[in-house]
Parts: C-alpha cells; structure tokens; sequence
C-alpha cells in the first residue's frame, strides 16, 4: 500500500523557518518525481515545487522561488520542503504527492503550517 | 502562468443527477488536464488524468473529456458520497496550476 506521511508542520513566527518532510512507504521512490502542493484555509490548491527521481531536477512557482527548497533522500525514502522566511499568506495545508503521468497520483495526509505572532 | 477557470463554483444536485462541471485553460494546454474531488479536512483524490483516463480504482460514472482550452468533468448518476469540492489541474507547464474548485451540494 502507497503511504505518504507529512510531519514537521506547526506554529511558526513571521521570519521564522520550518523543514517539512514525507515519508514514504510501499513503492520504489526513487523512480518517481515527487511534489509539494499546498491550500491555505478555504483557498484553491496550489502547487509549489515538484522534484525530479534522483534530485538534479527542480522546478518551483515563482513567488516562492528563493524562499523554499524542495530535496529528497532517495537513501531514506524522504522527500523535504525547507520553507525560510515565512509570512502570514504561508500558513496553509502542506501535502506531499507522487507524480506519474504528469498528475499527482498519490497524496499524503497534510501537514499545517500557521505562521503567525 | 496558465490560468484555469471553472464554472460553476458551486451547484446543488440530487442523488442520481447528471452533473457537468467545466474548466477552461487560459492557452491550449492539449490534453493535460486532471480532476481531482476534494472531501472536507482530507487530501484530494485523483480521478481523471490526461483529461480522459480514469484513475484506477475510480467508479466508472466519473468521466472526462476536452482537449485545448476547454475541458468537462461528469459525473453520470450522482451518489451521496460525491458531494465534494471538485478541482482541475493543468501540468502542460510549470508552475501547475489548479482551478477554483466546484462545490457540489445535495439539493
């Protein structure tokens, strides 16, 4: 069975930073790109970074370019979002999916992310 | 960036009703366009991929189709359990952008 386990999500201060991770479980990971997708409270999803099978590869929106890091640990069956300098409109639902077939096919459960004072 | 604009944002529909929801593509996007349903607190869940191929595991009543800019999402005889928030997706080119959504209600 496909699993994707978010941690790492919680309170956070404006400025402040936080590394969210996934584990993943019941597939070869490291033959699949992976992403980020994230959804603030009562707002559409929105797509954040997505990175290639073993790394070299990495494609982010625009408006956070600079801010996130997507990586993975093919060793440790992990994929990472380093999200640095966190504003107020960051706070939102962080969910990590597998990609095939140019869609997100599988999701994990969510992680909160709540950047305030 | 493409934007995805679907119609209408909410409905309200009866068990056993055709429902035809639609996203259009701000440029032609050919064919990569997914469908997603999305239940109060939980992750979405693929249903459709490549604008018309049905996810595994996914009734039979959900289609797709369109190609373009213009895309439709039905669901052939509504069922209780798909009341649910439905969004499109296009990954013809990054960033990957999701439609408004469409919250679909009992009547």
């Amino acid at each position: 069975e496909v699993q994707l386990v978010e941690s790492g999500g919680g309170l956070v201060q404006p400025g402040g930073s936080l590394r969210l991770s996934c584990a993943a479980s019941g597939f070869t990971f490291s033959r699949y790109w992976m992403s980020w997708v994230r959804q603030a409270p009562g707002k559409r999803l929105e797509w954040v970074a997505n990175i290639k099978e073993d790394g070299s590869e990495k494609h982010y929106v625009d408006s956070l370019k600079g801010r996130f890091i997507i990586s993975r640990d093919n060793a440790k069956n992990s994929l990472y979002l380093q999200m640095n300098s966190l504003r107020a409109e960051d706070t939102a639902v962080y969910y990590c999916a597998r990609d095939s077939n140019h869609c997100h096919e599988e999701w994990g459960q969510g992680t909160l992310v709540t950047v305030s004072s | 960036d493409i934007q995805m604009t679907q119609s209408p944002s909410s409905l309200s529909a009866s068990v056993g009703d055709r429902v035809t929801i639609t996203c259009r593509a701000s440029q032609s996007i050919s064919t990569y366009l997914n469908w997603y349903q999305q239940k109060p607190g939980k992750a979405p869940r693929l249903l459709i991929y490549g604008a018309s191929s049905l996810q595994s595991g996914v009734p039979s009543r959900f289609s797709g189709s369109g190609s373009g800019t213009d895309f439709t999402l039905t669901i052939s005889s509504l069922q209780p359990e798909d009341f649910a928030t439905y969004y499109c997706q296009q990954t013809y080119s990054a960033p990957f952008t999701f439609g408004g959504g469409t919250k679909v209600e009992i009547k």
